[in-house]
């Protein structure tokens, strides 16, 4: 089975403070995973998936297989990047490339 | 490309209405995707499509609910009767083939039940 877990509902920090999402995820295979973003009353937007090892707005997500976590972190928070954030992992397994997502987790960055 | 396109926005509708649901994908995407969107249970897949065929709609709550895709330009979700549960966000998705996880989504179409 594939699971997605996002820990944390709701995530407050000042603006400037560093900030760290948790996604932590279960599967057999070998995992691809993604950040979607989703701005207030907007489409939800691909952020960034790990095989880029990219960084996008200042975010990154590190793929750590071994406690299974692909945290998404930024080290200076700012106030636009208050947005819902929901981790996601592509089942390989099906191979229609399905995506399975966390809850998602509110980030609201105070002035 | 305008990217995924959904209507209507908004839609407000009594219980026990008929309410349809379009989503127009991006041209070439070979897959298109049906979610809802509560803040009690997130995002959930309803159902999914590839070239136009249903593959897994386990997703879709009960019988009241169906979605079709007649051509590859063009899908419905259609809830007959509605009920004030399935109040929610609806979002439509596409991706090309082999762009696994790279979702391009609609607007969303708010839909509430009274």
């Amino acid at each position: 089975a594939q699971r997605v877990t996002q820990p944390e509902k709701l995530l407050s920090v000042f603006k400037g403070a560093p900030v760290e999402l948790k996604c932590n995820y279960s599967y057999s295979g070998s995992p691809e995973l993604f950040w979607y973003v989703q701005y207030s009353r907007q489409r939800l937007q691909l952020l960034l998936r790990h095989i880029s090892r990219e960084s996008i707005k200042g975010f990154t997500a590190d793929l750590n297989k071994g406690e299974t976590s692909f945290h998404l972190k930024k080290p200076f928070a700012q106030e636009e990047d208050s947005a819902m954030y929901y981790c996601a992992l592509l089942d390989r397994g099906s191979t229609l490339g399905r995506l399975y997502f966390g809850r998602g987790t509110q980030l609201t960055v105070w002035p | 490309d305008a990217g995924v396109i959904q209507s209507p926005r908004h839609e407000v509708t009594e219980m026990g209405q008929e309410v349809t649901l379009r989503c127009k994908p991006i041209s070439g995407h070979d897959y298109l995707f049906w979610y809802r969107q509560t803040m009690m249970r997130g995002l959930e897949l309803l159902i999914y499509f590839n070239n136009n065929v249903p593959i897994d709609d386990s997703g879709m709550p009960e019988d009241r609910f169906s979605a079709k895709m007649p051509n590859a330009s063009f899908s419905t979700l259609k809830i007959q009767p509605s009920e004030p549960r399935d109040s929610a966000v609806y979002f439509c998705a596409s991706s090309p083939k082999g762009q696994g996880g790279g979702y391009t989504f609609g607007s969303g179409t708010r839909l509430t039940v009274v």
